[in-house]
Order: C-alpha cells, then sequence, then structure tokens
C-alpha cells in the first residue's frame, strides 16, 4: 500500500503562514492528474475536504487554504492562520489502490 | 443540503456482527457512490471500500474482504455495512462518504465497541 507520511505536530501562531507536508512512498500523479486530497478534522467531528487532486479548493473552503504538489511530494498551506484552523489535517491519495491516509498532523498553538 | 445520518453506537460481543446504516438526503442518492472509512486512534484512517448505488456494485479493500459487507436499499436512500466476526480490532468510529474519492461529504460516525 501507499504509505502518506505526515508530521506528527506543527506549533503555529495566529496569523501566520504554515505548510503541512505529505510525502507518498510512490507516486500518485497521473500525466493530468494529481490524486491527493486534503482533509481537516476537529475532535469529535467527522473530516472534511479541504484541497482535492492536489490543489482545487472545495466549494465553501476559505481561501486562506491552498495545495500545490505532484508526485510523491505535496504541501497544503494555510496563510493566514487563524483560530478555527486549530485542527489536525489528513492527505489522502487515490491513485494507488487501495486509497490511503496520511497518520494526520495536528496543529498546535505555540 | 447535502446529509449522511449514520446510525447509532453499537456494543458488540467478539464473534458477533453488527449492521450500522448510512441514509442521505439532499441529492439524488444513486448519482454517487458510498465510502466507507475506519478510524481508531492507533492505525488513523483505513479505507474500507465503497458501493456503487445505482448498481449495487463493490469495490473492497483487500484487508477488509470478508470483514465488512456494504449493501444499499434505494427505496430509502440508505447504504448499510455488515462487520462480522467483530475482534476487539473492530472497535473503531466507522465513517459513511459520499462519493469514490476525494469524499466530499461524510456521516457524523458510528462508535462500534466490541468487548465481552
Amino acid at each position: 500500500d501507499t504509505v502518506l507520511t505526515q508530521s506528527p505536530a506543527l506549533a503555529v501562531s495566529l496569523g501566520q503562514r504554515v505548510t503541512i507536508s505529505c510525502k507518498a512512498s510512490e507516486s500518485v500523479s497521473s500525466s493530468s492528474y494529481s490524486y491527493m486530497h486534503w482533509y481537516q478534522q476537529k475532535p469529535g467531528q467527522q473530516p472534511k475536504l479541504l484541497i482535492y487532486h492536489a490543489s482545487n479548493l472545495e466549494s465553501g473552503v476559505p481561501a486562506r487554504f491552498s495545495g500545490s504538489g505532484s508526485g510523491t511530494d505535496f504541501t497544503l498551506n494555510i496563510d493566514p492562520v487563524e483560530a478555527d484552523d486549530i485542527a489536525t489535517y489528513f492527505c489522502q491519495q487515490s491513485w494507488n489502490d487501495p486509497d490511503t491516509f496520511g497518520a494526520g498532523t495536528k496543529l498546535e498553538l505555540k | 443540503q447535502v446529509q449522511l445520518q449514520q446510525s447509532g453506537a453499537e456494543l458488540a460481543k467478539p464473534g458477533s456482527s453488527v449492521k450500522i446504516s448510512c441514509k442521505a438526503s439532499g441529492y439524488t442518492f444513486t448519482s454517487y457512490y458510498i465510502s466507507w472509512i475506519k478510524q481508531t486512534t492507533g492505525q488513523g484512517l483505513e479505507y474500507i471500500g465503497y458501493i456503487n448505488t445505482g448498481s449495487g456494485g463493490t469495490n473492497y479493500n483487500e484487508k477488509f474482504k470478508g470483514k465488512a459487507t456494504l449493501t444499499v436499499d434505494k427505496s430509502s436512500s440508505t447504504a448499510f455495512m455488515q462487520l462480522s466476526s467483530l475482534t476487539p480490532d473492530d472497535s473503531a468510529v466507522y465513517y459513511c462518504a459520499r462519493e469514490r474519492s476525494p469524499f466530499d461529504y461524510w456521516g457524523q460516525g458510528v462508535m462500534v465497541t466490541v468487548s465481552s
């Protein structure tokens, strides 16, 4: 299975830019698309889709979220970080069978 | 608005089965697949599989073949997942989600606890 590696936690200050990385053990991109997606999860809630196909902002998601990357290296950026963004962020790939998720990066306040 | 309403928490004994439901509303049920995802503290998020809500066709993660069975009732816009031969390792929160991938809407999750 494709392993997605994320840093376990990041300490952030409100108003700063934060970059969350996700590295895949094999490519998750075709010649046309990257099959990497990002979700936000708050305690006691279900995950929420933020970014799909690496860089497409899901409808209703604030523009301070953005995604980039291809192949095996992907990032989720939040700029600027707001209090409501304190949560855990998961990457997920759907190019290689089965779909797999990263272990999550928990944003914490400095 | 799109909603996926899942059934309530389950407490089950080892060796038994549970069947959890996911009732969809706010969209045309048969136009989107329903996927199922398992979440535990130790293993994180694991993809179980999906069901084509129109045809009933299924696709499973190899790890969950024989463990999970996905079905659908189009008349009530409800998807089901049966988990069989339960062990403590099956204790988790189980989510249904709309679509094959990415998962654009998620149910609220069902906590399944397997304990004697």
